[in-house]
């Protein structure tokens, strides 16, 4: 089964810097999508990026990147020039493309703060 | 496109009580996803259905939770009785058809307190 793992429970960056948050996922699949979601106070859960593994150009979403490593298995999302706004819960999901499965299979999170 | 909207948005009720959550999924989403946020568990998957059939409950924690998905618009979550350890945010999330559509989208939640 997969799994997936978010090795950092809490984060803090300074404002306008650069913090990177890691993701590390375990499947014996070679054909997957990968997401990082938001979640800020609000609760709502915001799509940030997603990656399809078949790719190897790293997706960008304007201050938002991330460092995929299909080798090593290794999903990891840049913020860059970093925001008040940016800070929230973030989640980091895999999707299997094998067969009709629709699950998403979620790290724990975490949890990023922002400092003025 | 309103989004995906969940009802009601809070929830108090004591314990025993009937509770039942509600979910409007996004137009022409055909997968729909009842997932549970705890401090202590994270995110938890409780049931999907794809073209309003439930594919996997396995997630569904006990007998007193049900969940129905009558027609492709309108799924409702139902636990009964309710306890204090359902306290949870539950979150409805909906996904499309098509290789523009992998990710899912959330609803805002319903926070629910049993008492």
């Amino acid at each position: 089964a997969q799994t997936v793992t978010q090795s950092q429970p809490e984060m803090s960056v300074q404002e306008a810097e650069t913090v990177t948050l890691s993701c590390t996922y375990d499947t014996s699949e070679s054909d997957y999508y990968l997401f990082w979601y938001k979640q800020p106070p609000s609760r709502q859960m915001i799509l940030v990026i997603r990656q399809e593994a078949y790719k190897q150009q790293n997706a960008t979403e304007n201050r938002f990147s991330v460092n995929f490593q299909k080798a090593a298995k290794s999903f990891s999302l840049k913020i860059s020039d970093s925001q008040l706004g940016d800070a929230a819960m973030y989640f980091c999901a895999y999707r299997s493309l094998a067969g009709n499965n629709r699950k998403l299979i979620w790290g724990l999170g975490t949890s990023l703060a922002v400092n003025p | 496109d309103a989004g995906v909207i969940q009802s009601p948005r809070h929830e108090v009720t004591e314990m025993g009580q009937e509770v039942t959550l509600r979910c409007k999924p996004i137009s022409g989403h055909n997968s729909l996803f009842w997932y549970r946020q705890t401090m202590m568990r994270g995110l938890e998957l409780l049931i999907y259905f794809n073209n309003n059939v439930p594919i996997d409950d396995s997630g569904m924690p006990e007998d007193r939770f049900s969940a129905k998905m009558p027609n492709a618009s309108f799924s409702t979550l139902k636990i009964q009785p309710s306890e204090p350890r359902d306290s949870a945010v539950y979150f409805c999330a909906t996904r499309g058809w098509g290789s523009s559509y992998n990710e899912q989208f959330f609803g805002p939640g319903t926070r629910l307190t049993v008492l």
